[in-house]
């Protein structure tokens, strides 16, 4: 069981814009500003999409977007695209002894 | 261009052991934190272990402590993961990260398989 809670799926038609949450507790996703998403096509490695909770590295369209409220931190992409179908990860800096933890994952299917 | 390339999984009965290494290029090695994480058919992602980028200061995830060492050699470009006394719950693709400042991970290898079993 991972550590911070991911539905196992979500969908969207392309143009449409879908959130993905991320839950956890406060003593990771709402104790530190340090949630990052990643993506993760199948047989692929994952990719780096936001950081910093809200942070976006350079090349990642700004259709990607993320947000923290609480416990609970928010990926939320607009404007779907089929190539945004893949898995999404959700990562908590969690304190410096147990550092980092992950959600088990989303499945984003464009329809 | 980043490039983080894994190598040195296989096929293990358990309580054996194996070594990964990741060979890193595009970027000056010695002055990243590394990682590794790991990630399970058909199952999401773990962190498994840190190191800094001088390699004095190491982290385990709870469910290798004891039984995995993590080690660089920044002359050499090179991340290493000693795994001993290996489990059927080792079994796993093994990631190589890159750090961006400590809090998460942004360059990703393509992972080395690991599977553990008679």
């Amino acid at each position: 069981q991972s550590a911070l809670t991911q539905p196992r799926s979500v969908s969207g038609s392309p143009g449409q814009s879908v959130t993905i949450s991320c839950t956890g507790t406060s003593s990771d996703v709402g104790g530190y500003n340090y949630v990052s998403w990643y993506q993760q096509h199948p047989g692929k490695a994952p990719k780096l999409m936001i950081y910093d909770v809200s942070k976006r590295p350079s090349g990642v369209p700004d259709r990607f977007s993320g947000s923290k409220s609480g416990n609970t931190a928010s990926l939320t992409i607009s404007g779907l695209q089929a190539e945004d179908e893949a898995d999404y990860y959700c990562c908590s800096y969690a304190g410096s002894y147990t550092l980092w933890v992950f959600g088990g994952g989303t499945k984003l299917t464009v329809l | 261009e980043v490039q983080l390339v894994e190598s040195g999984g296989g096929l293990v009965q358990p309580g054996g052991s194996l070594r990964l290494s990741c060979a890193a290029s595009g970027f000056t090695f010695s002055s990243y934190e590394m990682n590794w994480v790991r990630q399970a058919p058909g199952k999401g992602l773990e962190w498994v272990s840190y190191i800094s980028s001088s390699g004095s200061t190491i982290y385990y995830a709870d469910s290798v402590k004891g039984r995995f060492t993590i080690s660089r050699d920044n002359a050499k470009n090179s991340l290493y993961l000693q795994m001993n006394s290996l489990r059927a719950e080792d079994t796993a693709v093994y990631y190589c990260g890159r750090s961006g400042s400590y809090y998460y991970f942004d360059y990703w290898g393509q992972g080395t398989l690991v599977t553990v079993s008679s």
